[in-house]
Formats: structure tokens, C-alpha cells, sequence
């Protein structure tokens, strides 16, 4: 079974919006990861927050952990139709980096 | 750099075919590692590698076989393909997997008659 578990699975917004994600997963993590990935495409890392850390950003993503509750955030401020994906949580432990089944999101002009 | 480079971008194949999906890396990672996606169910890994010569199942490995020869290559063998491993495949690789980034390939699209 997959480590981590998305929601919303389907997201529409409207340009300039922000947009939130969260995941959850079961078990201890060293760090969790967020990725994008346009369609046909492969995955691009977005970002990486620690499991001792509870809050990150890089330029209009923020991202939050919690780790008491196994759960994170990725926030998209400001959104653009470039922003228009699916967006995945992974959870890295054991050697492995196990994602999750993703958010499609979509950016209407 | 290329970066992760996957052969072939496509491939149908019959029935019991056997073949063999080619990935390559040119950043001197060790960690290398492949993944099937379905629609509806993200990613899963199937093989993974953290240097030349060790290998170890992923959550999914039954009908594929890997080897490591090599730090830069990581081919997944389909021994007799099934219409269950219709799929896009996706190679990525990393300095170590722990605290790094994983870079993708482009992905192989496979489909079992």
C-alpha cells in the first residue's frame, strides 16, 4: 500500500487563486517531498522539508509539516496557468521514496 | 548534462514478449530507481538500487528483474509481459535517496496486447 494519500484528488481554481494540498501518510518519515508533473511528462521536485522542520518555502510555495498528525500542506500563492498539474507528495524512508496518488490541479484563466 | 534518458519513449508489445526498458544517468548518482504509474494510482516503485552491483524490490517487483552492472545504467527486463503491465515506466535517480531530490526521466509508454 502507497505511504502517501492526497486531498483533494481533483482541485479547480481560477488564476491569481491560491491553491492547497494536503497529504497524509502512516509511518515515521526521514523527510516528505513535493513534485509536479505536467502531463505526458516526468516529475519535477519542487521541494523538500525535513521531518525536524515545520515550515518551508520556495518562491510561492510554502509547505508545512506536522508531523504529530502525518500530515503536510503545499500551498501555491498567486496562481498561474502555468501552474496547471498534478502534484504529488513522497515520503522517504528506508531507502525508498514512496508518493503518493497525487492532486490534479487546474487553473482556469 | 542529458540528466536521466529513457529508451524507448514507446512500445507495444504481445503477450509473453520479453524486452528490456533502458535508463541511464550522466550525474554520477548512485541511487537509481523505477516506478510505474496507472492512472488513478500515482506512482509505485518496483526496483530500486543504491550503487553499482545491489539491487531490492520496491513495493511492486513480481515480472521485472533488474541488475546494476554499472553506476550510469538501470535497465528494467520485462521476462514475459502481461496486459496487467501496461503502464507508463519512469526511471529516476539521486546522489543518495535520503535528503535529495529525485530526477526523472521522460518515461516509457508500454502497452500489452
Amino acid at each position: 500500500s502507497q505511504q502517501g494519500e492526497e486531498d483533494p484528488q481533483a482541485l479547480s481554481i481560477q488564476e491569481g487563486e491560491n491553491a492547497t494540498m494536503n497529504c497524509s501518510y502512516k509511518t515515521s518519515i526521514n523527510n516528505l517531498q513535493w513534485y509536479r508533473q505536467n502531463s505526458g511528462r516526468g516529475l519535477v521536485h519542487l521541494i523538500l522539508i525535513r521531518s525536524n522542520e515545520r515550515e518551508k518555502h520556495s518562491g510561492r510555495l510554502r509547505v508545512t509539516l506536522d508531523t504529530s498528525k502525518k500530515s503536510s500542506s503545499l500551498l501555491i500563492t498567486a496562481s498561474r496557468a502555468a501552474d496547471t498539474a498534478s502534484y504529488f507528495c513522497a515520503t522517504e524512508g528506508a531507502q525508498k521514496l514512496v508518493f503518493g496518488q497525487g492532486t490534479r490541479l487546474t487553473i482556469n484563466p | 548534462n542529458a540528466g536521466v534518458t529513457q529508451t524507448p519513449k514507446f512500445q507495444v508489445l504481445k503477450t509473453g514478449q520479453s524486452m528490456t526498458l533502458q535508463c541511464a544517468q550522466d550525474m554520477n548518482h548512485e541511487y537509481m530507481s523505477w516506478y510505474r504509474q496507472d492512472p488513478g494510482m500515482g506512482l509505485r516503485l518496483i526496483h530500486y538500487s543504491v550503487g553499482a552491483g545491489i539491487t531490492d524490490q520496491g513495493e511492486v517487483p513480481n515480472g521485472y528483474n533488474v541488475s546494476r552492472s554499472t553506476t550510469e545504467d538501470f535497465p528494467l527486463r520485462l521476462l514475459s509481459a502481461a496486459p496487467s503491465q501496461t503502464s507508463v515506466y519512469f526511471c529516476a535517480s539521486s546522489w543518495t535517496v535520503s535528503y535529495n531530490e529525485q530526477f526523472f526521466g521522460p518515461g516509457t509508454r508500454l502497452t500489452v496486447l
